[in-house]
């Protein structure tokens, strides 16, 4: 198994453009979760699904949309890039009590 | 969820035992305890869970006290590779719509 898997590592983004941070797993889990992660900082939750065709909102989710059309990938959407979304994303799946984090995408909006 | 305090960082040395505490004094009676560390520029890992007996698995052993109020993760024998962000996380179990809650978290550096 490949586990949860998270294209692209880096990217550098002008203020006011778009882009789609894809995230795959292949362990069938239901649940899945974006996170970010600023600097120095633990993890906030931005969007989560308990399942295809299901979705809701994190701790923190203005300026992201998600979708999620079947159990394998969740991408998450940045319509107008924003300085504040500078930031490390993971994405993460889990079947029970445990959750399986991606190795993360480093994106820096300019 | 309960808040959880830990210390912001702690040193090991290499070989020996590291011992984390936390402490979780608003948890509930349905609310676990998990911990997670986060090395370097990585996803966050699981290392271990429990609800108020002590667990031990591969990597880690967990004591939590009688009162459920403060617990410990013990790594035996810390090795370098064991530096990282350790993270304790309070939530009820068995149920993965629970989302978990990062704090601060403790920096374990385990030194030569």
């Amino acid at each position: 198994n490949a586990g949860v898997t998270q294209t692209p590592k880096f990217r550098i983004l002008k203020i006011g453009q778009s882009m789609t941070l894809q995230c795959a797993q292949d362990m069938n889990h239901n649940y899945m979760y974006w996170y970010r992660q600023d600097p120095g900082m633990g993890l906030k939750l931005i969007y989560y699904s308990v399942g295809a065709g299901i979705t809701d909102k994190g701790e923190v989710p203005n300026g992201y949309n998600v979708s999620r059309s079947t159990t394998e990938d969740f991408p998450l959407r940045l319509e107008l890039a924003a300085p504040s979304q500078t930031s490390v994303y993971f994405c993460a799946s889990s079947k029970a009590d445990t959750q399986y984090f991606g190795p993360g995408t480093r994106l820096t909006v300019l | 969820d309960a808040k959880t305090t830990q210390p912001p960082s702690m040193d090991c040395a290499e070989g020996r035992a590291a011992n984390l505490p936390c402490n979780h004094s608003t948890i509930s009676g349905n609310e676990y305890v998990y911990w997670y560390r986060q090395i370097h520029s990585q996803g966050p890992q699981y290392i271990i869970h429990g609800l108020k007996n002590n667990e031990t698995n591969e990597m880690a052993s967990l004591i939590i006290t009688e009162d459920r109020k403060s617990s410990t993760l013990i790594l035996p024998h810390a090795t370098l590779r064991d530096t990282a962000v350790y993270y304790c996380i309070v939530r009820v179990g068995g149920n993965a719509g629970n989302m978990l809650t990062f704090g601060g978290g403790t920096r374990l550096m385990v030194k030569p």
